[in-house]
């Protein structure tokens, strides 16, 4: 079956400093890969996300690559505020099921300090 | 106002009670989705509906039912509540091909139930 597991947090870091949370999968098909985020009292909101080999998603200076060979989706961000506190969360998406339920990891927790 | 809301926003109830949980969405979506959330253990996907007439388990559906009153509402029973159904609840939207989506879709949330069985 699906699967993804991601780095255990809580990350802590300093504001301004580079992030990365690992993030890889095992998938039957072709997924589709999410990062989605949830800050403290909300619901998940998406992120990025890539739907083949080789894509980057980004936005709000997140970056994430989707890496078949790795079966890896690794989040990157050069320069994280203390706005960017949050749980990340990532997911696919099995396309060739034809649906597209998601299978998430457990979250990891980031904690950014002025 | 927002797409996608949750009723209500937090319940607490007793062992054997039932309870309901309402989920609506103005996003014209045919797709919607229950989860929950538990510490450490990310989302599960309990139950999800791709259109009125369909339901479907997810991977942890036991001691959960559902039911799909329209195509904009998805509401979740616990029939007979207990302890460990204690956890924050969430329900999730999607476009589907059919309705004009692509592969890979995204899901959009609600704000969450937070539920406590005592």
């Amino acid at each position: 079956g699906n699967s993804v597991t991601q780095m255990e947090g809580p990350v802590t870091l300093s504001e301004e400093a580079f992030l990365t949370i690992n993030c890889t999968y095992t998938a039957t098909g072709y997924p589709s890969l999410f990062w989605y985020v949830q800050y403290p009292g909300e619901g998940l909101q998406l992120l990025l996300k890539a739907t083949k080999a080789d894509d980057k998603g980004s936005n709000k200076g997140f970056e994430a690559t989707y890496r078949k060979e790795t079966t890896s989706f690794h989040l990157e961000k050069g320069s994280v505020q203390v706005s960017d506190s949050a749980v990340y969360f990532c997911a696919l998406s099995d396309r060739r099921r034809g649906y597209s339920t998601l299978t998430f990891g457990k979250g990891t927790m980031l904690l950014v300090s002025p | 106002d927002a797409d996608v809301t949750q009723t209500p926003r937090n319940r607490i109830t007793k062992t054997g009670k039932r309870i309901m949980l309402e989920c609506s969405q103005t996003k014209g979506h045919d797709r919607m989705y229950w989860y929950r959330q538990d510490p450490g253990l990310g989302l599960r996907l309990i139950y999800y509906s791709f259109d009125v007439k369909d339901i479907n388990k997810g991977e942890i559906s036991d001691g959960y039912s559902v039911s799909r009153q329209a195509q904009a509402k998805f509401s979740l029973s616990l029939e007979s509540a207990i302890p460990n159904q204690t956890a924050l609840y969430f329900c999730a939207t999607s476009l589907g091909l059919a309705g004009g989506g692509e592969f890979g879709e995204t899901q959009y949330f609600g704000p969450g139930t937070r539920l406590l069985v005592l």
